[in-house]
């Protein structure tokens, strides 16, 4: 059964750097099978994909974060990151990673499995 | 205001069926069948429903059903029950740069 988990900090200030990671249990990232995503909600709002990477390395983001955001992967450690610099209040929001299964050609297929998701406020 | 759009806003008696709409483009649930829907009930996770449109994953009761016609796919809920209770989302891959865009959700609420 893989679960995902996400953890870092709860609270960033303005202009800084958010940092997370999600943690893969159950299962390797490394298998080459999925595409492992960012997904965020800001409070009472929907959904917003914010990039993917692939166990290669290969990523692709959302063009509307995609100057502030980097999304890395470390196989051995069976994780991959977020950061979203500069940040703002309207980064604030709930952010889950999920996973995809692999599809040619950067096709994104349905998010499968998610975390529990992990709140970060952006304030001073 | 989102890429998809879906009803604010559904409701249903225990027993009865539901259909919520999701109304897209030609470069997203019309041109592809990558269309996905996800129930999040609050402070949760959103969980996997429908992907491929119509596909249940295992464990999905089969009063979960997906459809699309055109630019627009649908989730329908039969039997209704009170832990249907919940917000829906559907989702599709795009082929503009976005990738993959979401509904603004539709809350289901069970009278």
């Amino acid at each position: 059964q893989v679960q995902l988990q996400e953890s870092g900090p709860g609270l960033v200030k303005p202009s800084q750097t958010l940092s997370l990671t999600c943690t893969v249990s159950g299962g390797s990232i490394s298998s080459g099978d999925y595409y492992w995503s960012w997904i965020r909600q800001p409070p009472g709002k929907g959904l917003e994909w914010i990039g993917y990477i692939y166990y290669s390395g290969s990523t692709y983001y959302n063009p509307s974060l995609k100057s502030r955001v980097t999304i890395s992967v470390d196989t051995s450690k069976n994780q991959f990151s977020l950061k979203l610099s500069s940040v703002t209040a309207a980064d604030t929001a709930v952010y889950y990673c999920a996973r995809s299964k692999f599809v040619p050609a950067a096709i994104l297929d349905a998010f499968d499995i998610w975390g529990q998701g992990t709140m970060v406020t952006v304030s001073s | 205001q989102s890429a998809l759009t879906q009803p604010a806003s559904v409701s249903g008696s225990p027993g009865q069926s539901i259909t919520i709409s999701c109304t897209g483009t030609s470069s997203d649930v019309g041109g592809y069948n990558y269309v996905s829907w996800y129930q999040q009930h609050p402070g949760k996770a959103p969980k996997l429903m429908i992907y491929e449109v119509s596909n249940r994953p295992s464990g999905v009761s089969n009063r979960f059903s997906g459809s699309k016609s055109g630019n627009t796919a649908s989730l329908t809920i039969s039997g209704l029950q009170a832990e249907d209770e919940a917000d829906y989302y559907c989702s599709s891959y795009t082929s503009s740069s976005t990738l993959e865009v979401f509904g603004g959700g539709t809350k289901l609420t069970v009278l």
